[in-house]
């Protein structure tokens, strides 16, 4: 089966820019998590997804970054305007309810630099 | 979730084993041990996962101790391929419950 997608794997942008990263998650998957990876620190949760709707966004900036999956499918992250402390790798992850064990499966990340 | 003590670093040779350790005192009676791994540039991985009882895999055999405050992950032969930062988390039974990850150990397989 076809993983978890990202898109774009790459971008640098300069501070007060805007950014948007795409993910597009396992079919049938209900559960989207979006995370940030620092370089040097394990990945933390900023959103998670349940269908459409948000079940934590407890650790999400939500002066800067905003996330919506519009019919509980692919998912959009957006930060504006980034600063400086946003260059990180932004994971995507999903996991089904009713199927395995649970486990999450992530993409590959999209890696951004802010200048 | 609770927390979990991971060493930071650590070295093995190939094709020997590799055991990696894992504190979790506070671990709750409904929370599993999930095990993941992150190699270089690319998404975690799922390695394995139990509740009390020892569990093995094509990828790996975990060992949990009877009162459950420690686990080790057992990598029978490591390659070179198994160079990555590996990662033990404590979850919710459920599974929509998220994972916490801390620092997790690097693991460096040399030849």
């Amino acid at each position: 089966e076809a993983g978890v997608a990202q898109s774009p794997r790459y971008k640098i942008i300069e501070k007060r820019q805007s950014v948007a990263f795409w993910c597009n998650p396992i079919s049938g998957h209900a559960t989207l998590y979006w995370y940030q990876q620092i370089l040097g620190q394990g990945p933390k949760l900023l959103i998670q997804f349940q269908n459409n709707g948000v079940v934590d966004d407890s650790q999400l900036p939500k002066d800067r970054f905003s996330a919506e999956r519009l019919k509980g499918v692919d998912s959009t992250l957006k930060i504006q305007p980034a600063k400086l402390e946003d260059s990180a790798v932004y994971l995507c992850a999903s996991s089904s309810r009713t199927a395995g064990n649970g486990e999450l499966f992530f993409g590959e990340g999209s890696r951004l630099t802010v200048l | 979730d609770a927390k979990t003590t991971q060493p930071t670093s650590m070295d093995c040779a190939e094709g020997r084993a590799a055991n990696l350790p894992c504190n979790h005192s506070t671990i709750s009676g409904n929370e599993y041990v999930y095990w993941y791994r992150q190699i270089h540039s690319q998404g975690p991985q799922y390695i394995i996962h139990g509740l009390k009882n020892n569990e093995t895999n094509e990828m790996a055999s975990l060992i949990i101790t009877e009162d459950r405050k420690s686990s080790t992950l057992i990598l029978p032969h490591a390659t070179l391929r198994d160079t990555a930062v590996y990662y033990c988390i404590v979850r919710v039974a459920g599974t929509a419950s998220k994972l916490t990850f801390g620092t997790g150990t690097r693991l460096q397989v040399t030849l």
